[in-house]
């Protein structure tokens, strides 16, 4: 059960460049969503997901697309790079039954816009 | 809109000594969850608990122990006789329905 996979680990981009960041789950869960880390700020919301075909914006999307055309992937594509991107990124899965709750993260990127 | 508040930045102790990591939350609804989370210096995020709006029972678990008391919306935790692996930053977090709200994190540094 490989949980929640993010590649990749590391990536180092020039201002303007595009990428895409690939988030994959494994446990059929509904609920997926992109967090940003910077110092001092805890995560934030970027996108979030409720289901294949449902995206939505959460607290900083700006600069940011997502789509979810399957349960199990949820990508997060930087369109046009900048600075103020830098930072380490957190997807997410989550489930909800019964009153209960559970997220699983996966292991981060780092970014790094120069 | 929900919020989250951690008031310590950093908290520096010595091994073995206690350490209370404070945790102030708002948000308008009934139902929410409430988590800690440890991030260690490798830089993954672990679960440490999940505590409902409806269930306010403290709990312990080893050497950490949670207080939560929903009249003054806090959530408090705190980690018993630290040792130097405990050295991370903590997070707490608030979930409703689907979308977490975190604080910005207090960083333990735990000396031997």
């Amino acid at each position: 059960n490989a949980g929640v996979t993010q590649t990749p680990k590391f990536q180092v981009l020039k201002t303007g460049q595009s990428m895409t960041l690939q988030c994959a789950q494994d446990m059929n869960h509904e609920y997926m969503s992109w967090y940003r880390q910077d110092p001092g700020m805890g995560l934030r919301l970027i996108h979030y997901s409720v289901g294949a075909g449902i995206t939505d914006q959460g607290e900083v999307p700006n600069g940011y697309n997502v789509s979810r055309s399957t349960t199990e992937d949820f990508p997060l594509r930087l369109l046009s790079a900048a600075p103020s991107q830098t930072s380490v990124y957190f997807c997410a899965s989550s489930y909800k039954g019964q009153g209960n709750y559970g997220y699983t993260f996966g292991s981060g990127t780092r970014l790094t816009v120069v | 809109a929900q919020k989250v508040t951690q008031a310590q930045t950093e908290i520096s102790v010595v091994e073995k000594e206690d350490v209370t990591l404070d945790c102030v939350y708002e948000t308008r609804d009934t139902t929410y969850y409430l988590f800690w989370y440890k991030q260690p210096p490798s830089g993954e995020l672990v679960f440490l608990i999940r505590r409902n709006s409806f269930d306010e029972q403290n709990e312990i678990s080893g050497r950490y122990s949670w207080n939560f008391q929903k009249s003054t919306s806090s959530f408090n935790f705190t980690i018993t006789a630290s040792q130097v692996v405990d050295s991370a930053v903590y997070f707490c977090a608030l979930a409703n329905d689907y979308k977490l709200s975190f604080g910005a994190g207090t960083t333990v540094t735990v000396r031997a």
